[in-house]
């Protein structure tokens, strides 16, 4: 199984601040999802195949990474951007989650 | 619009069974993979059990193989999830989610499972 180790577990952003949400896999993955989580709400896909936008999410997301380290980039922190984001892999069964990144306004 | 509706959960003793529902509406069921996935209270995401549009793939986490039983009936645009010798481990909200292109691109609103004497 492959296992991912996100970092930081917790962040705390500014409106306007750049933030970089990392997820490194335990062996080497083909591609990397992201999902975006807030309180009460089921997960929405965030990236796919490492570095496409889902619909509707904001061009100031980026994905990049290959083989074992992997990131989710805000350009410009905005209030809404607030949730819980989780990387996820499928390049091996059984699919597999990092543990979350909860990215906090400060 | 897609929908992904579950249902079935609740309270049930350690040892149990429980068996969920998931009812898909606004795509052609038939042609897709599905899935469930589960969330322990202030966890994170756990993928459980995947099915494929015909049914001749299933694959199963270790911590629910041999007690959960993955299932679908297309003619009924149904996915279902048999849990048997349930544990306190086991409680946690179940979603099932659609297998996309772009990943899990479509998720139910999720069902409670508490496993408590």
């Amino acid at each position: 199984e492959i296992v991912l180790t996100q970092s930081p577990t917790t962040i705390a952003a500014s409106p306007g601040e750049k933030v970089t949400i990392t997820c490194r896999a335990s062996s080497s993955v083909s591609y990397m999802y992201w999902y975006q989580q807030k309180p009460g709400a089921s997960p929405k896909p965030w990236i796919y195949d490492t570095s496409k936008l889902a619909s509707g999410v904001p061009n100031r997301f980026s994905g990049s990474g290959s083989g074992t380290s992997y990131s989710l980039t805000i350009n410009t922190m905005e209030t809404e951007d607030a949730a819980t984001y989780y990387c996820q892999q499928w390049s091996s069964t059984p699919p597999t989650f990092g543990g979350g990144t909860k990215l906090e306004l400060k | 619009e897609v929908q992904l509706v579950e249902s079935g959960g609740g309270l049930v003793q350690p040892g149990r069974s429980l068996k969920l529902s998931c009812l898909a509406s606004g795509f052609t069921f038939s042609n897709y993979g599905m899935n469930w996935i589960r969330q322990a209270p202030g966890k994170g995401l756990e993928w459980v059990a995947s099915i494929s549009s015909s049914s001749s793939y299933i694959y199963y986490a270790d911590t629910v193989k041999g007690r959960f039983t993955i299932s679908r009936d297309n003619a009924k645009n149904t996915l279902y999830l048999q849990m048997t010798s349930l544990r306190s481990e086991d409680t946690a909200l179940y979603y099932c989610a659609r297998q996309g292109v772009v990943g899990f691109d479509y998720w139910g609103q999720g069902v409670m499972v508490t496993v408590s004497s």
